[in-house]
């Protein structure tokens, strides 16, 4: 079974430019997460999709962060204008939801996006 | 508001030797437990959970875990470290229900010495 995919696995950018993370969850995952991993802190959440519906966005900062899901499948997490603090890792995870609408509680993780802003 | 709590930032270990890692949550229910292990470079990779039942968990790579509800602890422990241990594990709480985001600690780095 193939695990959770993310591309680019780094990226190097200006503050004030933009960036793109893509993430392909595991083939029938219904619920797909983004969190944001700094240097030395456990992963935080920064949204989570069920579907192409977003459930939970209370900590992503609007004002920059945007993500989609417009398929129920692969999800885009985007960043512009990019800020010194948003260098991080960015980790996407996937669990299953069944059509009983019984939920997985293990969640898979991709490898991660290594983000610089310099 | 749930929380987890790491005290150990970095620990060594010398190989062969036992180890435990600590982990204090704060949740008022009971919550779903999971530590997960993070080698340079890599995600996250799952190595045990605890949701109900027998409070000792076992999981991969050897890995134990036990539940104490009176010390709102998850304690992992391995009885004999290997070198290719040597990684930052993370512990985590899911709060309510099952698909809910998780809620990690800080992690702590575990040095293996030969």
């Amino acid at each position: 079974e193939a695990g959770v995919a993310q591309s680019p696995r780094y990226k190097i950018i200006e503050k004030r430019q933009s960036v793109a993370f893509w993430c392909n969850p595991i083939s029938g995952h219904a619920t797909l997460y983004w969190y944001q991993q700094i240097l030395g802190q456990g992963p935080k959440l920064l949204i989570q999709f069920q579907n192409n519906g977003v459930v939970d966005d209370s900590q992503l900062p609007k004002d920059r962060f945007s993500a989609e899901r417009l398929k129920g499948v692969d999800s885009t997490l985007k960043i512009q204008p990019a800020k010194l603090e948003d260098s991080a890792v960015y980790l996407c995870a996937s669990s299953l939801d069944s059509l009983s609408g019984t939920s997985s509680y293990e969640q898979y993780f991709g490898p991660g996006t290594r983000l610089t802003v310099t | 508001a749930q929380s987890v709590t790491q005290p150990d930032i970095h620990i060594t270990v010398s190989e062969g030797a036992s180890l435990e890692l600590r982990c204090n949550y704060s949740y008022g229910a009971t919550p779903y437990l999971f530590w997960y292990v993070q080698s340079p470079g890599q995600g996250l990779q799952l190595l045990l959970k605890y949701f109900s039942g027998d409070t000792l968990v076992q999981g991969i790579k050897g890995f134990e875990a036990e539940f104490k509800r009176s010390q709102s602890s998850f304690n992992l422990r391995k009885p004999s470290v290997h070198w290719s241990d040597a990684a930052e594990y993370f512990c985590a709480v899911g709060a309510g229900q099952a698909g809910t985001a998780l809620i990690f600690g800080k992690g702590t780095t575990l040095s293996v010495s030969s």
